[in-house]
């Protein structure tokens, strides 16, 4: 099966730099996504990484390191509104590529 | 919006009732995946339909069933109502069966009384 660690709390300030780390466990390894759920919303999907290195989305970046089963989601310029639950997924040949979702970062911004 | 429908947005039930939960995928996806999320939890895989086919299953109770009609649109039916079955249900879909970026429904909140 799959396995995803990631904190379950981060607070910081307006401006300021947060980093989400997620590391997994899987077999068949395929790729590493990000979503963004707003309290009780819909996940939206932030970003994906199949190989090794940084993604820049805008303020948002996604790294990847295959060697280390290991990821972050990188998040730049905090604002109020990025105030969400943060998950990570994994993918892989063994589960048929489908999402397995880590348990979800919530993020605080203070003013 | 994003394109994936989900109706209805809340339900309240008795346990022991029987719920239907409806999900219309984004034009042009193939493939719908149903999630339950429970309060302050991760997103569980319950099941996936590609193309009117089941393609994959997850801890889905025996006493949850589910189904994607010739309109690829999806119901997931939910029996024998347990307190422990309130929870949050996603249905999102993507294009092909193997794709990262899945787009979420706004959800079907469950409460059972």
């Amino acid at each position: 099966g799959q396995s995803l660690e990631q904190p379950s709390e981060v607070t910081a300030v307006e401006g300021a730099i947060v980093q989400i780390n997620c590391t997994y466990q899987t077999s068949g390894f395929y790729g590493l996504s990000w979503y963004q759920q707003h309290d009780g919303g819909a996940p939206t999907f932030l970003s994906y990484n199949a190989l090794d290195g940084l993604e820049e989305t805008g303020r948002f970046s996604s790294f990847l390191s295959r060697s280390d089963s290991y990821g972050y989601l990188l998040l730049q310029e905090l604002q109020m509104k990025d105030s969400a639950s943060y998950f990570c997924a994994v993918s892989s040949r063994s589960n048929d590529y489908k999402l397995s979702f880590g348990a979800g970062t919530t993020v605080t911004v203070r003013a | 919006d994003s394109g994936v429908t989900q109706t209805p947005k809340h339900l309240i039930t008795a346990t022991g009732q029987r719920v239907t939960l409806r999900c219309s995928p984004r034009s042009g996806d193939l493939s719908v995946y149903w999630y339950q999320q429970s309060l302050d939890q991760g997103l569980q895989f319950l099941i996936q339909y590609y193309n009117g086919e089941e393609r994959a299953k997850g801890n889905i109770l025996e006493r949850f069933s589910a189904q994607q009609f010739p309109d690829l649109h999806s119901e997931l039916n939910l029996s024998s109502l347990e307190l422990g079955d309130s929870a949050l249900y996603f249905c999102a879909s993507s294009l092909k069966a193997g794709s990262y970026g899945y787009t979420f429904g706004s959800g079907t909140r469950l409460t059972v009384v």
